[in-house]
């Protein structure tokens, strides 16, 4: 079965700083891969997705950034950290194909704060 | 671009009253996703409608998609503690080339009060 693994679960950070949050898939290959973010009480913001090796969109202009190194494994980074970038961070995965209609399936995210 | 309404925004319910959440797509769907999110958690797919005037259920859970494919609903028959969470819906978007990509509702935030 597939699984989707993120890390890690909570992270404080202070304005300026870098941050590098991963997500791996297991069990599936070429899936699309996703980063959301949530703040509280929220909706889902897409960030970034990717439907292969190297190849990401963005959706919004912000302070971030995203690869896929390899296949199965999706980060999100930034070089230096906002008091915006706080809220929860999602990674998730659905079937890949550029025609893809199928749901998508989350990781636990990262709490991020910013100090 | 595209949009997802979804209300009410909070609804409060005693523990064994229905419950209804609706969605509203600005373009037709190939199809409407519902997920659940429970607080502190990660949202957990639901279930995924396709046809027109669909009707699904999952134990107390009814969901329907509209004829129009632009609207569709989750119903909760006599609530209980365990549905309190978050509760979204998701459309593909529009267009051929969509890379699985999602538009999601606001999302409607059920309390249970026991």
């Amino acid at each position: 079965s597939q699984t989707i693994h993120q890390w890690p679960a909570t992270l404080v950070q202070p304005v300026g700083s870098p941050l590098s949050l991963e997500c791996t898939v297991e069990g599936t290959s070429n899936p699309n891969l996703y980063w959301y973010r949530q703040a509280a009480g929220r909706g889902l913001q897409l960030l970034f997705y990717s439907v292969g090796i190297g190849q990401i969109s963005s959706e919004v202009p912000q302070n971030l950034s995203a690869s896929r190194p390899q296949d199965r494994q999706f980060i999100l980074s930034s070089k230096k950290l906002l008091l915006s970038d706080s809220g929860f961070y999602l990674c998730a995965w659905g079937t890949g194909g550029y025609r893809s209609n199928q749901p998508q399936h989350f990781g636990d995210g990262t709490r991020l704060s910013i100090l | 671009g595209q949009q997802v309404m979804q209300i009410p925004q909070y609804q409060h319910v005693q523990e064994g009253e229905d419950f209804t959440t609706y969605c509203n797509s600005s373009t037709t769907l190939s199809n409407i996703q519902w997920y659940k999110q429970r607080p502190g958690g990660h949202p957990v797919f639901l279930i995924q409608l396709v046809k027109s005037g669909e009707v699904k259920k999952q134990k107390r859970l009814t969901f329907q998609f509209g004829e129009a494919k632009k609207n569709s609903s989750l119903h909760i028959t006599a609530t209980q503690t365990t549905d309190v969470g978050t509760y979204f819906c998701a459309g593909p978007d529009a267009g051929g080339t969509s890379y699985g990509k999602l538009t999601f509702g606001q999302g409607t935030i059920l309390t249970v009060h026991p």
